[in-house]
């Protein structure tokens, strides 16, 4: 079965402070990759999605992906209180329609 | 702006009940998915359909059906209700190209069975 593991935390950062979460994955014809928030009690949120190996930015969010190792991580830099929250990563076979998502890492933000 | 629409927030229902959950998109969207999310477990895929009346096996299947007669919505049916299928369940839909942006959750159903 195709597993999808990140650390589930809690992870706790200060204000202002990079935050990274990290994600590896079991399939190696995996393709797509995503990371999505979750706040409390929220259905997910994309914010982030990559596909070739390097790094991707989009303002405070770096998504960084190494298919050798089957690794995906997000950084977030100058972490805010209000990114206090579960973020999911997810991968999709090439061909597949679903995702599979691993169980999540929550983050707090420390003002 | 797009929407997939669970038709509960929340339900209670009990052991041995037929319990539906309805999701309905309004994207013209070919794929739907039901997911349900479990602490420590994230979401787990339950089924998912890619055309009216097809549906394909998802991770974790028992003890579910579904049912897809209009391309826009997509119900999730426990036959008969356990108290080991309380959970928060999630529809998502997505275009057929796979588009990340096009993969849209519902706010989500949380059920309790007593």
């Amino acid at each position: 079965q195709k597993e999808v593991e990140q650390n589930s935390g809690p992870l706790s950062v200060p204000e202002g402070a990079i935050a990274s979460l990290n994600c590896t994955y079991s399939d190696r014809g995996s393709q797509s990759f995503f990371w999505y928030r979750q706040y409390s009690g929220k259905s997910p949120e994309l914010i982030m999605f990559i596909y070739s190996n390097g790094d991707k930015e989009d303002g405070r969010f770096t998504a960084q992906l190494n298919k050798a190792s089957q690794y995906v991580s997000l950084l977030i830099r100058d972490s805010q209180p209000s990114d206090s929250a579960t973020y999911l990563c997810a991968v999709k076979e090439g061909s597949a329609r679903q995702l599979t998502f691993g169980s999540g890492t929550q983050l707090t933000v420390l003002p | 702006d797009v929407k997939v629409t669970q038709s509960s927030r929340y339900l209670v229902k009990r052991t041995g009940e037929k319990v539906f959950l309805e999701c309905v998109q309004d994207m013209d969207h070919e794929n739907m998915f039901w997911y349900r999310q479990d602490p420590g477990l994230g979401l787990r895929l339950i089924y998912f359909s890619y055309d009216v009346k097809m549906k394909e096996k998802g991770d974790i299947p028992e003890g579910y059906s579904v049912s897809r007669e209009k391309k826009e919505r997509f119900s999730l049916i426990l036959e008969s209700a356990s108290t080991n299928q309380t959970s928060m369940y999630l529809c998502a839909s997505s275009s057929p190209d796979g588009s990340p942006r096009g993969y849209t959750f519902g706010s989500g159903t949380r059920l309790t069975v007593v």
